[in-house]
């Protein structure tokens, strides 16, 4: 029972440099989605995706990209990274109509 | 805009008391849901509530749903230490894009 797998689950990138964190699911949910958490902030989305080769934007999409080639697959590259985005990154899916998010375990990113 | 608003942000109770996190939203939606997070941790699913009135309960901890006051509220009965942790709402959004919204959670310390 897989569920949703983040890789890597720590990482120290500096300013400018580029990065995809990936993310799977194995229970053919068909939404899928990225969070960062930041302290007091709560959860705040990034992107989303409702099927392969549909994605959209969330609240803070900015400096983020994302692709849905396949149900399984959904990775947010980072372009350019800014100490902003110093974050933890949580990846998510979920059955379309029902039901709550299933949650990975989390990237860890600090850029210096 | 979409908005979940909890209350309070943080709470320290002494085991064996009674209280209740309250979670307010901006929205029609009548899907609900509550989360658990471990310090380092995932966030993990506590309750889905699907409908107006709906009422859950595990262990120390009852959920509920009105969505007329769109409200939500997650009363811990005789908390224990093993209950501290973060503790989030959020709701759907509904609509064509399955959007979760979440607050920005309530750190709870369970004092012995």
């Amino acid at each position: 029972n897989a569920g949703v797998t983040q890789t890597p689950k720590f990482q120290v990138l500096k300013t400018g440099q580029s990065m995809t964190l990936q993310c799977a699911q194995d229970m053919n949910h068909e939404y899928m989605s990225w969070y960062r958490q930041d302290p007091g902030m709560g959860l705040r989305l990034i992107h989303y995706s409702v099927g392969a080769g549909i994605t959209d934007q969330g609240e803070v999409p900015n400096g983020y990209n994302v692709s849905r080639s396949t149900t399984e697959d959904f990775p947010l590259r980072l372009l350019s990274a800014a100490p902003s985005q110093t974050s933890v990154y949580f990846c998510a899916s979920r059955p379309m109509r029902t039901g709550e998010l299933f949650f990975g375990e989390g990237s860890r990113l600090t850029v210096l | 805009e979409l908005k979940v608003e909890q209350n309070p942000l943080f709470l320290s109770m002494q085991e064996g008391k009674n209280y209740t996190i309250y979670c307010n939203y901006s929205t029609t939606s009548d899907r609900l849901y509550w989360y658990r997070q471990d310090p380092g941790k995932s966030l993990e699913s506590l309750f889905v509530l699907l409908s107006n009135g709906a009422v859950k309960q595990e262990g120390r901890l009852m959920a509920s749903l009105d969505t007329k006051a769109r409200l939500s509220t997650l009363h811990i009965t005789a908390a224990v230490h093993d209950l501290s942790a973060t503790y989030f709402c959020a709701f759907d959004s509904g609509g064509s894009n399955y959007k979760l919204t979440f607050g920005k959670g309530t750190l709870l310390t369970v004092n012995p």
